[in-house]
């Protein structure tokens, strides 16, 4: 079965600094990767994903993830946050062999200070 | 082009009663997932539709079921509800040719609150 973790509920971060958003993920064939992001009574919006090539992806308004398979790890990341950057970011996988469902984390709260 | 659009956005139930939720898709996309979205839980899937047809199920009881009509659009229905069933109810709708590699769309969902 499928998985995704992301260990922590909420991440503080000081506007202008760099953000990391942790995700590891557990799959049996090769995964296919997403992060999404849900504002306050609103539905998730797609960030970015990963499918295949280079390991280091960019999304939407300049965040970026890190593909890393030796660690089974997809850390979103952006190098100066922004206090509307504040949300509820959702990992989410899918195993390439056969067909599968999308399987999300439980969310991490990002709270961006000015 | 419009987005997904779930009705009701809010409804209030008591317990035992019955709810349908429904959800129109982006236009073209013949592929709408369901999902729970609570605090503790996070999101977790419902089923999947194509086509009419149910391609996936989650781990749910069979109070909850669903069906999309051949215009697309979906329905979601929980029967004898529950005080746990309070949620935020989230619909998806994707392209089939980008169902694994593409993203889904999301709806704002429906919050349904059991008393």
């Amino acid at each position: 079965a499928q998985s995704v973790a992301q260990p922590e509920d909420q991440v503080n971060v000081a506007e202008g600094n760099p953000l990391t958003v942790k995700c590891t993920y557990s799959v049996s064939g090769n995964p296919y990767l997403f992060w999404y992001v849900q504002y306050p009574n609103r539905g998730l919006q797609f960030l970015l994903k990963y499918i295949t090539g280079d390991n280091l992806v960019k999304g939407s308004y300049g965040f970026e993830a890190e593909f890393n398979k030796s660690q089974t790890s997809f850390h979103l990341k952006k190098p100066s946050a922004l206090v509307s950057d504040s949300a509820l970011y959702f990992c989410a996988v899918r195993d390439l062999s056969g067909y599968s469902t999308l399987t999300f984390g439980k969310g991490t709260m990002l709270l961006v200070s000015p | 082009k419009a987005g997904v659009t779930q009705t009701p956005r809010y409804l209030i139930k008591t317990r035992g009663q019955q709810v349908t939720l429904s959800c129109s898709p982006i236009s073209g996309h013949r592929s709408v997932s369901w999902y729970q979205q609570t605090p503790g839980q996070g999101l977790q899937f419902l089923f999947e539709y194509f086509s009419e047809t149910q391609r996936n199920k989650g781990n749910f009881p069979g109070r909850f079921s669903g069906r999309q009509f051949s215009n697309s659009r979906s329905e979601m229905n929980v029967s004898t509800l529950e005080l746990g069933d309070s949620a935020l109810y989230l619909c998806a709708s994707s392209l089939e040719a980008e169902v694994l590699t593409g993203e889904l769309f999301f709806g704002e969902g429906s919050r349904l609150t059991v008393l």
